[in-house]
């Protein structure tokens, strides 16, 4: 199965900055990953997908790259705002999802 | 089209007492998978139910858990004998196929507390 983990637990970031968020995982032979975005007392919320055959997916504000050669993904999200104060976590999928840890990121004011 | 639906959303036990937690999943999905979290954790996959089939229990303990998605009615997750470590937030999600070509969505949690 997969195991993916992520580089930070905690990023503080200030308002109408970039946030970039990482994660790192085990098996070559994955092929699909998602983000997730999870607010206090709330399930995982989907932000972004990328499949392995490509590297770099954009959607709105939130940049997903991809590199297989070192087995890291990263998450970018332009302009943070409030609104994104979250736990962020990568999963590789299979037929399952397999999730890191978490990074916990709080935009400051 | 509602979202996948869990209840309840807080569940206090007793040591000794059986939880039972359900999960309804979005129309026209056949694929239910359960998650737990500790606090301050990532997700810990439990097991991945179609209708009436368990595909992958290899996340379940051995004891005490079970699931089932039947014909008809939401999935259930059932703990027997709760014991307070396995309070714990519990995540349903459902796809239309596996993870890997589709989706999942999640619903909201229940809360289990083991007092």
């Amino acid at each position: 199965g997969e195991s993916v983990g992520l580089h930070l637990p905690t990023l503080s970031v200030q308002e109408g900055d970039n946030s970039i968020i990482n994660c790192a995982y085990s098996n070559s032979a994955s092929d699909y990953f998602i983000w997730y975005k999870q607010e206090s007392g709330k399930g995982p919320q989907f932000i972004i997908d990328i499949r392995s055959n490509m590297d770099k997916r954009q959607g709105q504000r939130v940049t997903v790259l991809l590199n297989k050669t070192v087995k890291h993904l990263s998450l970018q999200i332009a302009a943070t705002q409030p609104g994104d104060s979250a736990v962020y976590f990568c999963a590789g999928a299979d037929y399952k999802l397999s999730f890191g840890a978490g990074t916990t990121v709080t935009v400051r004011a | 089209n509602a979202g996948v639906m869990q209840n309840p959303r807080h569940l206090v036990r007793r040591r000794g007492q059986e939880a039972r937690l359900r999960c309804s999943p979005m129309k026209g999905h056949s694929h239910v998978y359960w998650y737990r979290q500790l606090p301050e954790e990532g997700l810990k996959f439990m097991v991945y139910l179609q209708k009436e089939n368990i595909i992958d229990e290899s996340g379940m303990p051995k004891e005490r858990f079970s699931a089932e998605f039947p014909k008809e009615g939401p999935s259930i997750l059932r703990i027997q004998q709760v014991v307070r470590g396995d309070s714990a937030a519990y995540f349903c999600a459902s796809s239309l196929g596996g993870t890997v070509n589709t989706e999942a969505f999640f619903g909201q949690g229940t809360r289990l507390t083991v007092v």
